[in-house]
């Protein structure tokens, strides 16, 4: 079936330390893998994407890694500041006959504490 | 500028009213989709239309019909409404690629809907 786990569900760290949250898929053909923010009563944004002939993906503090032999994939978030608090949502792509479906996981919450 | 536009952003109705939520892009995108966001934040897509042709339909109760009068928007209708679909509703668009393969999803600012 089309599933996307993530984990975990909240997260608090240190302002200054690292934050990593981890998603895995149920389709070995899935392709496209998007991270999206949400803030308090915003919309989901996307901060970073990869598509699977890619293994890492880096921008300023925020990079994904990907390893489709196992079929998961991780958000890397360094030097966190308070303004990184927000739920990030993590997606992978299900290819139909004739297009892509992109499923959301179900969310981490991250604290950033200052 | 507003690229994903949503009306209304708060909808307060009671149980067996039916609403409408109208849904605008801007930005020239192909695909459009609803979702529902409950109170624990699961984004769970309900619709997707791709050129005013619906081509996700997840199972979401005949209460719920979408309507695309043009690619530019996406309207969501719902008929007799329950308590259980308080929820924030977002519009979302994408430019997709080649045999609509997945890009970027656009959302809208949501429509928080409460049902008393």
């Amino acid at each position: 079936g089309e599933n996307v786990e993530q984990h975990p569900s909240t997260l608090s760290v240190q302002e200054g330390d690292s934050a990593v949250i981890k998603c895995t898929y149920s389709d070995s053909a899935s392709n496209y893998f998007p991270w999206y923010k949400q803030e308090l009563g915003k919309r989901p944004q996307l901060i970073i994407d990869i598509r699977s002939n890619v293994g890492e993906k880096k921008d300023q503090r925020i990079a994904v890694t990907l390893n489709k032999t196992a079929k998961h994939f991780s958000l890397h978030i360094t030097e966190t500041q308070p303004e990184d608090s927000a739920v990030y949502f993590c997606a992978a792509s299900f290819s139909k006959t004739s297009y892509d479906k992109v499923i959301f996981g179900p969310g981490t919450s991250l604290s950033v504490i200052p | 500028d507003t690229a994903v536009s949503q009306t209304p952003k708060y909808l307060v109705t009671q149980m067996g009213n039916d609403k409408s939520i109208k849904c605008e892009q801007n930005l020239g995108h192909d695909t459009m989709y609803w979702y529902k966001q409950d109170s624990k934040k699961f984004l769970k897509i309900m619709f997707s239309y791709n050129n005013k042709e619906l081509i996700i339909n997840e199972t979401v109760p005949n209460r719920f019909s979408p309507k695309s009068p043009d690619k530019a928007h996406l309207n969501l209708h719902i008929n007799s409404l329950e308590l259980g679909d308080s929820a924030v509703y977002f519009c979302a668009s994408s430019q997709e690629g080649v045999l609509l393969s997945a890009y970027e999803q656009y959302f809208g600012p949501g429509t928080r809907l409460t049902v008393t």
